[in-house]
């Protein structure tokens, strides 16, 4: 079975500082998708960052960058520069795809606050 | 653009209402999803549709019924709900379907509270 783990389930970092939020998955898959979704406190998901399998560089969305260890299965998620308005829920997810469709498996969240 | 609308934006019902979720989006998009999300929990996948046709039913309890009218429109009919159907209701669509390398973009959500 495909599962998304994230074991950190909340974390603090105050303004300008770096933080990395941890995810493992399992798949047997050779080729997928990874993403970590945003989701602030006024709800709206927003996809912050994805990664192919097959690519080997790392993603980066300015200030949001990602370590992908396809070995160890491992999607970490490196935010820099900390901004208020980078608290937010955030959501490792990975994209599954059988006969039936696609679905994105979750973890269970992180709950990021960014202080002054 | 990214964009997935969902309307209404909060609403409150009996358990013998009948109301209705909308979400749309004019990317495209060929497969068009509804989750049910809990506080703090991550989204639970209920329905995909495929080019307008059901393609996944997660077991959903029939008092919430999907339609896809046609490819840029999605519904969620809700008739005699329980309080702990309360939640936030999302909708996504994406581009692709059966591909393990397609993105899902989410709508904003209807918060939905039964009395």
């Amino acid at each position: 079975a495909q599962t998304v783990t994230q074991s950190q389930p909340e974390m603090s970092v105050q303004e300008a500082e770096t933080v990395t939020l941890s995810c493992t998955y399992d798949t047997s898959e050779s080729n997928y998708y990874l993403f970590w979704y945003k989701q602030p406190p006024s709800r709206q998901m927003i996809l912050v960052i994805r990664q192919e399998a097959y690519k080997q560089q790392n993603a980066t969305e300015n200030r949001f960058s990602v370590n992908f260890q396809k070995a160890a299965k491992s999607f970490s998620l490196k935010i820099s520069d900390s901004q208020l308005g980078d608290t937010a829920m955030y959501f490792c997810a990975f994209m599954k795809a059988n006969q039936a469709g696609t679905a994105l498996i979750f973890g269970k969240g992180t709950t990021l606050s960014v202080s002054s | 653009d990214t964009e997935v609308t969902q309307t209404p934006k909060h609403l409150v019902m009996g358990m013998t209402n009948k109301k209705s979720l909308k979400c749309e989006q004019h990317m495209g998009h060929r497969a068009m999803y509804w989750y049910k999300q809990k506080a703090k929990k991550p989204p639970e996948l209920m329905f995909v549709y495929s080019y307008e046709k059901l393609s996944i039913n997660e077991s959903v309890p029939s008092r919430f019924s999907p339609e896809c009218p046609n490819s840029s429109l999605l519904n969620l009919h809700l008739h005699a709900l329980q309080p702990e159907d309360s939640a936030l209701y999302l909708c996504a669509s994406s581009q692709a379907w059966r591909s393990s390398t397609d993105t899902q973009y989410f709508g904003p959500g209807t918060r939905l509270t039964v009395l």
